[in-house]
Parts: C-alpha cells; sequence; structure tokens
C-alpha cells in the first residue's frame, strides 16, 4: 500500500507570496491533518480535514488555509508569506481521525521564504 | 504554554545499552500518548503508544511507561542499536474534544557504536 505523498518536496518562495502544498493520503483514509515543523518548536497543529470538512484548526493566522478534496486528497495554502513561514510541512492521514488512531506521516514539503 | 515538554534537546547511549526517554505533560484531557521516530528528510513515522488506562506497553525492544499522576512519560529501548539514531517526538491527545496530536520539541537520540 503506498504511504502518504506530499508534493512538492522543496519550495523557494519570497516574501509576500502565496504557496500551495499537496498531500496525497494512504488509500482508504479520509481524516488529513497538517503539522508545521520549525527548529526548535516540534510539530505545531495546523488544521485537520475529514470528508472535505475542516474540524479541527491549531493556533494559527488566517493566511493558513486548506481544503480537501471528495478523493481525500489534501492541500493547504500560505498567502502573503512572511520569513517566519520557512519550516517544514507535514501532513498525516488516518482512516478516520479518531483520537487512538495512528496517524501515517508524509515526507514533508519544505518551504523556503527568502 | 507547552502542553507536551521534552526537556533533553539530545541524548547519547552506548550500544547495547539502555536509552531512556523522557517526555511531561501538563493537560490532564489528555488520555492517549505515543511515540514518533523521524530520520532526517522522512516524515515521522510511528512507534509505539500507550492509553491511559494502562500504564506500561511494550513492543519488542521499546516499552512505554505511564506515570499519570507525574504526568510523565518515558520510553525505554533495549537494547539500543546504531539504528535507532533519530529524533524522537512524544505526542499527546484527548479523547474527549477535538482530535489533533500535541507533540513535544523532540529529543535528539544518538547511538554510539
Amino acid at each position: 500500500k503506498a504511504g502518504v505523498t506530499q508534493t512538492p518536496r522543496y519550495l523557494i518562495k519570497t516574501r509576500g507570496q502565496q504557496v500551495t502544498l499537496s498531500c496525497s493520503p494512504i488509500s482508504g483514509h479520509r481524516s488529513v491533518s497538517w503539522y508545521q515543523q520549525t527548529p526548535g518548536q516540534g510539530l505545531q497543529f495546523l488544521f485537520e480535514y475529514f470528508s472535505e470538512t475542516q474540524r479541527n484548526k491549531g493556533n494559527f493566522p488566517g493566511r493558513f488555509s486548506g481544503r480537501q478534496f471528495s478523493n481525500s486528497r489534501s492541500e493547504m495554502n500560505v498567502s502573503t508569506l512572511e520569513l517566519g513561514d520557512s519550516a517544514l510541512y507535514l501532513c498525516a492521514s488516518s482512516l478516520a481521525g479518531t483520537p487512538q488512531e495512528t496517524q501515517y506521516f508524509g515526507p514533508g514539503t519544505r518551504l523556503l521564504v527568502l | 504554554d507547552q502542553q507536551v515538554k521534552q526537556n533533553s534537546p539530545s541524548l547519547s547511549v552506548q550500544e547495547g545499552r539502555i536509552s531512556i526517554l523522557n517526555c511531561d505533560y501538563t493537560n490532564s484531557m489528555f488520555d492517549y500518548f505515543l511515540w514518533y521516530k523521524k530520520y532526517p528528510a522522512e516524515g515521522p513515522t510511528f512507534l509505539i503508544s500507550i492509553s491511559s488506562i494502562k500504564d506500561k506497553n511494550e513492543d519488542g525492544r521499546f516499552t512505554v511507561f505511564l506515570n499519570k499522576s507525574a504526568k510523565h512519560l518515558s520510553l525505554h529501548i533495549v537494547p539500543s542499536q546504531p539504528g535507532d539514531s533519530a529524533v524522537y517526538f512524544c505526542a499527546a491527545s484527548a479523547t474527549a474534544g477535538s482530535y489533533q496530536l500535541t507533540f513535544g520539541k523532540g529529543t535528539k537520540l544518538s547511538v554510539i557504536p
């Protein structure tokens, strides 16, 4: 079974631009979560989608948004990029997103904002 | 306010010895805990988990201990192997309420041959 895939793997943008990252979950998984990892901050929860609906959102500004499609693939968008948005963005999928399910992570998209 | 804390950024252990990674949490609503391992350029991979109704869970060389009264959990790796060298993240979730994982900042384990 194929794992979680994320595209692109690496991205360089400049301040003020916007970016869209894509995540394809494991086949059959309907929950997709997004996390931001920065040095010294660990993984911080961005949002979680299930059946095209955002169920949970972390403490991030409105510049960070996402969506999920009917095939469970998900995208996240960051508008008006800031230097501090440079990070590894990870998505994870699970069957139904219940608390005691294992989340399976993709390799991440490394975003550098110049 | 950090709800899951891993106070040791790094740990070095000799091959064959025990590695003990620690994690503390502050949110009393957390009732499910997980450990993930992360190699460079890869996403985190699930290692082992424990529910708050247990105080120990074992899977091969990996054992997680939970002390609810102290709000503390630890991961024991015995014996440690060079391939265990990675960053280990402790994570927690609350069954009641919105589903999300809250992660610690990670501990980098180096197993020296």
